[in-house]
Order: structure tokens, then C-alpha cells, then sequence
């Protein structure tokens, strides 16, 4: 069975520096998503990035990009220049290319400070 | 502008009453799917369909709950009797699955918090 584990539950960073999120993941697959999830207060998920696994190249969304290292099934997040508006649960989560079913990490609480 | 909606946004209900959670996917969606999150358990699937049918519902306590989608605007989970330890935030999500098994991202719902007291 896959399972995704975020090992840090709180995290906090200052406003206009860089933060990195880890997160690892258990699988027997070769072909997956692996995806970062935020909730903000308002509890809306909010998806801020995806990786197919069969490309190398790490994805990068504006301030937003992962460091995808599929051998040691490690997928982090790093969001540089961090705003206020970005204070939210992060999620990690899986996805096999076949099956529909999202495998959650147990989230990372992040806080800004100004 | 395209979005996930689910009714209502916040419900509170006695112990033993039925309980109907509402979700309307994105429109041209095909899949749907039902989560529920709580602090102990974190995000866990419950159930989801794929052109109406349930494909997938092995994490739903069969004996209290039910999901259907009566039909491609609306999908329905409901608790009956509904119970303390079913107090949690449940979240639709919705997404467009082809035949080669490509798949677009979840997008999810505000989510429906249920309290049962």
C-alpha cells in the first residue's frame, strides 16, 4: 500500500524568505502524480503544484517548486519570497496514473511571520 | 468560473438524525469523489464514481452511510443515524478521467463541517 508522510507538523517562516516542506512517499509503482495541496482557513484545498513522475524536470509554479527525487521518493515544496497569504495547512499527497484515489500526507502547518 | 459546490457549508445535527450532504461537480466532470477529514484520521477517501457509478466505496461504514449521484450535476452522501464520531469536515472533489487513463487534478469543494451533538 502507498503511504505519504510528512514529517514536519508545524513550520514557520519570515515573510519574503524561502521555506521547504518535506514530504516522502511509499510506492511500488513506476508511474504516479505526486501533488502539494494548500488549506487556508477558509478549508478550501487549493492545489498549488503537480509532478508527473516520469518527467525529471521539477516543476515550478511562480513562487512555488518542488524538489522531485524519485529513487530516494522524496517530493519537497520550497515557496520563495513567502507572503502572508500563503499562512495555510500544506498537504502532500499520491496518486497512481490509474487509480483516481488521493493518498494524503498528515499535513504541515505553516505560519509567516511579518 | 468554474467550481466545486457543496451544500451546506456547515451543519450541526442531533445524535440518530439523517444527515444529506450536497455536491455539485464541475461541469464536464466525470469522476467525483467524497473525503472526509478529521485531526486523528487526516484526509481518507470514502467514495468515488466514474460516470455516475460507484467504483470505489470500501472506505464508507456501509451500514450508516450512502453515496449516489442521481445525475451528473449532483452528487449526494448521506448519514443515517448519524453519530458524534461523525463529526468531521467531508469534502467533494471532482475531476475529468479519459479512456487512455489520463487524468486531470482533483478540485475540491469548500467542504461541508458536520457536527453531530
Amino acid at each position: 500500500a502507498q503511504t505519504v508522510t510528512q514529517s514536519q507538523p508545524e513550520m514557520s517562516v519570515q515573510e519574503a524568505e524561502t521555506v521547504t516542506l518535506s514530504c516522502t512517499y511509499d510506492t511500488s509503482e513506476s508511474d504516479y502524480y505526486l501533488f502539494w495541496y494548500k488549506q487556508p482557513p477558509s478549508r478550501q484545498m487549493i492545489l498549488v503544484i503537480r509532478q508527473e513522475a516520469y518527467k525529471q524536470q521539477n516543476a515550478t509554479e511562480n513562487r512555488f517548486s518542488v524538489n522531485f527525487q524519485k529513487a530516494a521518493k522524496s517530493f519537497s515544496l520550497k515557496i520563495s519570497d513567502s507572503q502572508l497569504g500563503d499562512a495555510a495547512m500544506y498537504f502532500c499527497a499520491y496518486r497512481s496514473r490509474l487509480r483516481r484515489k488521493l493518498i494524503f500526507g498528515q499535513g504541515t502547518e505553516l505560519s509567516v511571520k511579518p | 468560473d468554474a467550481r466545486v459546490t457543496q451544500t451546506p457549508r456547515d451543519k450541526v445535527t442531533e445524535m440518530g438524525q439523517e444527515v444529506t450532504m450536497r455536491c455539485q461537480p464541475i461541469l464536464g466532470h466525470n469522476t467525483v469523489f467524497w473525503y472526509r477529514q478529521t485531526m486523528m484520521q487526516g484526509l481518507e477517501l470514502l467514495a468515488y464514481f466514474r460516470n455516475r457509478a460507484p467504483l470505489d466505496d470500501s472506505g464508507m461504514p456501509k451500514d450508516r452511510f450512502s453515496a449516489e449521484m442521481p445525475d451528473a450535476t449532483l452528487a449526494t452522501l448521506k448519514i443515517q443515524p448519524s453519530e458524534p464520531r461523525d463529526s468531521a469536515v467531508y469534502f467533494c472533489a471532482s475531476g475529468l478521467a479519459t479512456g487512455t487513463g489520463t487524468n486531470t487534478e482533483a478540485f475540491f469543494g469548500q467542504g461541508t463541517r458536520l457536527t453531530v451533538v
